[in-house]
Parts: C-alpha cells; sequence; structure tokens
C-alpha cells in the first residue's frame, strides 16, 4: 500500500498569505495525485488532479506542483473561505490511499 | 448538473448488515468510475471501494469479503452492501463519480451515517 503523509499538520495563517502544503509519499506515484479541500459538515471538494491540473471551477490560486513522490499544494493569497482541511490522494495503484490532511486554520 | 444522494445508513449491532444506496442524475453510472469513501468522525478519509465502467471492482483489505460494490443500471443507482459489520466500520460513507481521470473522486454525495455499535 502506498502511504501519504502530509505536512505540516496544522499551519497557522492570516487572510492574504500563501500557504504551501506538502504531501510526500512511500514510493513514486509518477504524477497521479489528487488534492481535496473539506469544511466542516461538508464532503470534500476536488481541487487538483494528477498533480498539477485544477478541477472545473476551482479558482487559479489554487495550485499543484510535484511529481513521484513529492507533491505540493500551494494557495496564494488565502481568501476566508479557504481554511479547511486539505487532502492529498494517489490514484496510481489500488488501494487508492490519502493523506492524514493538512488543517490550515486562521491565526 | 451531477447529483448523488445516500440513504441507507443508521445504527446497527457488530455483526448486522446494511445496504447504502447513491441514487445519481445527471449523468449515467455505468458509464463512469464509481467509489465509496468512509470517514470515521473526526479522522482522515479511507476509500473503500470502486466500480470501473467495465464492471471490474477493487476493495480495500479491511472491507473485502465482507463488503459488495454494485450498480443498478435501470435505476442508476450505485449500491454498498455491508455485512458482518465491525465497531470499526462505524463512519460517514460517501458515494463518488470519478473525475476527470476516473482515479479521483470529482463529485461526492452528502453522505451517510453508519453506526455500528451494541
Amino acid at each position: 500500500e502506498f502511504v501519504l503523509t502530509q505536512s505540516p499538520a496544522t499551519l497557522s495563517l492570516s487572510p492574504g498569505e500563501t500557504a504551501t502544503l506538502s504531501c510526500r509519499a512511500s514510493r513514486s506515484v509518477t504524477r497521479y495525485v489528487a488534492w481535496y479541500q473539506q469544511k466542516p459538515g461538508q464532503a470534500p471538494r476536488l481541487l487538483i488532479y494528477d498533480a498539477s491540473n485544477r478541477a472545473t471551477g476551482i479558482p487559479a490560486r489554487f495550485s499543484g506542483s510535484g511529481s513521484g513522490t513529492d507533491f505540493t499544494l500551494t494557495i496564494s493569497s488565502l481568501e476566508p473561505e479557504d481554511f479547511a482541511v486539505y487532502y492529498c490522494q494517489q490514484r496510481s495503484n489500488w488501494p487508492f490511499t490519502f493523506g492524514g490532511g493538512t488543517k490550515v486554520e486562521i491565526k | 448538473e451531477v447529483q448523488l444522494v445516500e440513504s441507507g445508513g443508521g445504527l446497527i449491532q457488530p455483526g448486522g448488515s446494511l445496504r447504502l444506496s447513491c441514487a445519481a442524475s445527471g449523468f449515467t453510472v455505468s458509464n463512469n468510475y464509481m467509489g465509496w469513501v468512509r470517514q470515521a468522525p473526526g479522522k482522515g478519509l479511507e476509500w473503500v471501494s470502486i466500480i470501473y465502467s467495465g464492471g471490474n471492482t477493487y476493495y480495500a483489505d479491511s472491507v473485502k469479503g465482507r463488503f459488495t460494490i454494485s450498480r443498478d443500471n435501470s435505476k442508476n443507482t450505485l449500491y454498498l452492501q455491508m455485512n458482518s459489520l465491525r465497531d470499526e466500520d462505524t463512519a460517514f460513507y460517501y458515494c463518488s463519480r470519478g473525475g476527470p481521470t476516473g482515479g479521483e473522486a470529482g463529485y461526492w454525495g452528502q453522505g451517510t451515517l453508519v453506526t455500528v455499535s451494541s
């Protein structure tokens, strides 16, 4: 099973700042990583697929990068609605697996 | 508009069975990757099962042999039959439709809570 490790567990930032979230895979997943946002009481929402492709309707301030084992989600100029939990997920091999999540909270 | 509506969750005793349903609209279930993702209260996400458009199915090791994913094309509905339920199966269960490549969850239902407890 591919293990995904996200860091940091919590990121405390102010609106307008840039958030940089990391996801590291236990083995190469080429570029098969997706990122999701989840707010309390809601289902997750797909943000990024295949490392760097924004899903439909996702604002340009969300960007993804990386390949192999190291991936990054960057949120430029945080908006109030961006404070949430973010998960990465690999689809390189079944079972598809998620990282443990990074909570982006208001400082 | 793509919509996924789950039903069938509830309180069940350990060892019992439940069947979750996911009624889809705005697209054809049989033409898409469909899956179930669960989330224990206050915890992270776990992919439970997936069914490909061709009919191939896959399961997490934690549910293999106990859960069965299926679909009814005439009802455009996805199912998850859950048998021999355990305390650790307690979670919100989300129905999902594949995204642009199929291997990610592009669309989600609102979730249904399954509580396994005596």
